[in-house]
């Protein structure tokens, strides 16, 4: 979990609700990544980033909404839109090229009440 | 498209003897494969990765794991498990084939919870 911080680490909204998870990485890594993990489907890309300022949709993108104005930082916002929001977040960061590994954050549970 | 199977979502062993994780994957080119481990309620921690040359690659605890071009396989092992092995393993493959803006996603399996009993 080095280099990469999750906050919160445990978030619960009611339904109607935006928030936004924190994503924030001193590795100096070009690449981060928004997955989500729910239980027997391991893990499934929201959105990604290659570089300041563009980011692309992963499979799961609908509902969710992103930034990524600094290099280090990497918001995610869980939209009211989103019709099951429950889960455990996952962001990660990597070195941009195809061979390298992607470090992950802590995680951020998130409960919808 | 890319896609990662693992068979098993549990697999349990006695500890002191050897662990096996399946993985098998497929891409419509080379694969880069890559083994992450996960605690409970915690990010996932980088294992080992296969790029290019030798199939048998070694990596972080103990673990190594064999590439199979020929099964497209990619399966995670450890010679003598050890309860603080018991945890949620994952496998994951990135088609190096895919276009420039796709370059960075990797697809992940499901996820192989492993029980390693005293």
């Amino acid at each position: 979990d080095g280099g990469i911080t999750q906050s919160p680490k445990y978030l619960f909204r009611k339904e109607g609700q935006n928030v936004t998870l924190s994503c924030e990485q001193n590795l100096n890594h070009d690449a981060m990544y928004w997955y989500r993990q729910d239980p027997g489907q391991g893990l499934r890309l929201i959105y990604y980033s290659q570089i300041v300022n563009d980011f692309q949709k992963g499979d799961i993108a609908e509902g969710y909404s992103v930034s990524r104005e600094k290099k280090e930082s990497f918001p995610l916002t869980v939209t009211s839109a989103q019709k099951n929001p429950t889960a455990f977040y996952l962001c990660a960061s990597s070195i941009r090229d195809t061979y390298n590994e992607q470090f992950f954050g802590p995680g951020t549970r998130l409960t919808v009440l | 498209a890319q896609s990662v199977a693992q068979p098993e979502d549990q697999v349990n062993v006695a500890e002191g003897n050897p662990l096996t994780v399946k993985c098998t994957y497929s891409v419509s080119g080379n694969p880069y494969l890559f083994w992450y481990v996960q605690y409970p309620n915690r990010g996932l921690q980088f294992l080992l990765k296969y790029i290019t040359g030798d199939n048998l690659v070694k990596g972080s605890y103990g673990f190594e794991a064999e590439f199979n071009k020929s099964q497209t396989s990619f399966h995670l092992k450890k010679p003598s498990a050890l309860v603080s092995d018991s945890a949620l393993y994952f496998c994951a493959v990135r088609d190096i084939s895919v276009t420039t803006d796709s370059w960075g996603k990797l697809q992940f399996g499901a996820g192989t919870q492993v029980v390693v009993t005293p």
